[in-house]
């Protein structure tokens, strides 16, 4: 049971647009922590994605984007492709655990 | 270009230890808190630990607190972690990770896999 919920699997068809959730708590994302995420290819190490809530990282196509609100945050994939297809990861701090916290992460998959 | 090498993973028996190097180069090691990773077989990712730019300060999981221990040899540009007492659920591949100002993970390296079972 992850700290961060997110939907185990979304799937699109190429060109549309996909969301993933990330819900938190009052310790870590509503304690005004932010959010980054991570995407990982099948077999690779994971790859920063977007950072500080909605910041893109050079080099990642701005079909990524990020956004915060309350307790959850989100990240959307416009114009699928299907070399999108991979696992996403949000991440945060959470201050009751002193700690860092990942979601259990969500499986794009590209129709 | 900014590289890390993980090393020192294996086969190793419940209740053993084993040390995990990660070797920086392409940017001030000195100047970064790094963190440790792992994701167990199918699994999702589990932050482990984190250390500051002295290794004055360090953080832990608390799956993991008081068997691991992180530290780093500036000098060397080296993190590593000291697992002790080992578990099975333990097995994982383990990624060491630079922090950003924005607390994000910017580089990781490649990993290495840990596997613990008699």
């Amino acid at each position: 049971q992850s700290v961060l919920t997110q939907p185990p699997s979304v799937s699109g068809a190429p060109g549309q647009r996909v969301t993933i959730s990330c819900t938190g708590s009052s310790s870590n994302i509503g304690a005004d922590y932010d959010v980054h995420w991570y995407q990982q290819l099948p077999g690779t190490a994971p790859k920063l994605l977007i950072y500080g809530n909605s910041n893109r990282p050079s080099g990642v196509p701005d079909r990524f984007s990020g956004s915060k609100s309350g307790t959850s945050a989100s990240l959307a994939i416009t114009g699928l492709q299907a070399e999108d297809e991979a696992d996403y990861y949000c991440q945060s701090y959470d201050t009751s655990l002193s700690g860092y916290v990942f979601g259990g992460g969500t499986k794009v998959t590209v129709l | 270009e900014v590289q890390l090498v993980e090393s020192g993973g294996g086969l190793v028996q419940p209740g053993g230890s084993l040390r995990l190097s990660c070797a920086a180069s392409g940017f001030t090691f000195s100047n970064y808190w790094m963190h440790w990773v792992r994701q167990a077989p199918g699994k999702g990712l589990v932050w482990v630990s984190r250390i500051n730019i002295d290794g004055s300060s360090t953080t832990y999981a608390d799956s993991v607190k008081g068997r691991f221990t992180i530290s780093r040899d500036n000098a060397k540009n080296t993190l590593y972690v000291q697992m002790n007492s080992l578990r099975v659920e333990d097995t994982a591949v383990y990624y060491c990770a630079r922090m950003n100002t924005a607390m994000a993970n910017d580089y990781w390296g490649q990993g290495t896999l840990v596997t613990v079972s008699s």
